[in-house]
């Protein structure tokens, strides 16, 4: 079975410091990794994904995630936060291995704060 | 290019009451599917379309959800009789077709809010 770990519910920052967002996660074989973002009362925005290949991600509105195989994690980060960050991030993962399907499956999410 | 719809946005109904949601996918999005987001926790799928039939559905309560897709683009999602827990946000997706070894993007829509009473 494949599972996701966000192991922080809330995490506060600066405006214009640095975030990071943490995820973990397990699955048979490789992964594919995706971060989206809810904000109040939408739906998930697809931010970034990793499938193969360089372990930095670039993604949407200046958010960045890499991909550490040995540490089964998927950290999302952006260099200097603003306060229309503030929003619930989900971490998501689903196997490359064709046998298990190709549902995926969410973390219970993140909120980030962003503060003057 | 216009995103997933959904309607409608918000539903209040009583519990054994039935509800029925609906979703138009992006054009040429041959994958469609339904979450469930229960507050405080990540989308869980109920079930996965590609076209007109059904990829998995192993996590949709099967004596009270029904989904189709029958003309491979809109959907609908039905609960009857609806209970107290099915109070969540359902969200709706859609992707390009899905192959073996590849992945494409979700797009979500707006979803809709039940609340069962």
């Amino acid at each position: 079975a494949q599972s996701v770990a966000q192991p922080e519910d809330q995490v506060n920052v600066a405006e214009g410091n640095p975030l990071t967002v943490k995820c973990t996660y397990s699955v048979s074989g490789n992964p594919y990794l995706f971060w989206y973002v809810q904000y109040p009362n939408r739906g998930l925005q697809f931010l970034l994904k990793y499938i193969t290949g360089d372990n930095l991600v670039k993604g949407s509105y200046g958010f960045e995630a890499e991909f550490n195989k040995s540490q089964t994690s998927f950290h999302l980060k952006k260099p200097s936060a603003l306060v229309s960050d503030s929003a619930l991030y989900f971490c998501a993962v689903r196997s490359t291995f064709t046998g298990g399907g190709n549902k995926l499956t969410f973390g219970t999410g993140t909120q980030l704060k962003v503060e003057l | 290019e216009a995103g997933v719809a959904q309607s409608p946005r918000y539903k209040i109904i009583e519990k054994r009451q039935s509800v029925a949601f609906w979703c138009n996918p992006i054009s040429g999005h041959a994958t469609l599917y339904w979450y469930q987001q229960i507050l405080g926790q990540g989308p869980k799928l109920l079930i996965q379309f590609q076209n007109n039939g059904v990829v998995d559905d192993s996590q949709l309560p099967k004596d009270r959800f029904s989904a189709e897709r029958l003309k491979g683009v809109d959907s609908t999602l039905k609960i009857q009789p609806a209970k107290l827990e099915d109070s969540a946000v359902y969200l709706c997706a859609s992707s390009l077709v899905e192959f073996p070894g590849r992945q494409e993007t979700q797009y979500f829509g707006p979803g809709t809010r039940l609340l069962v009473l």
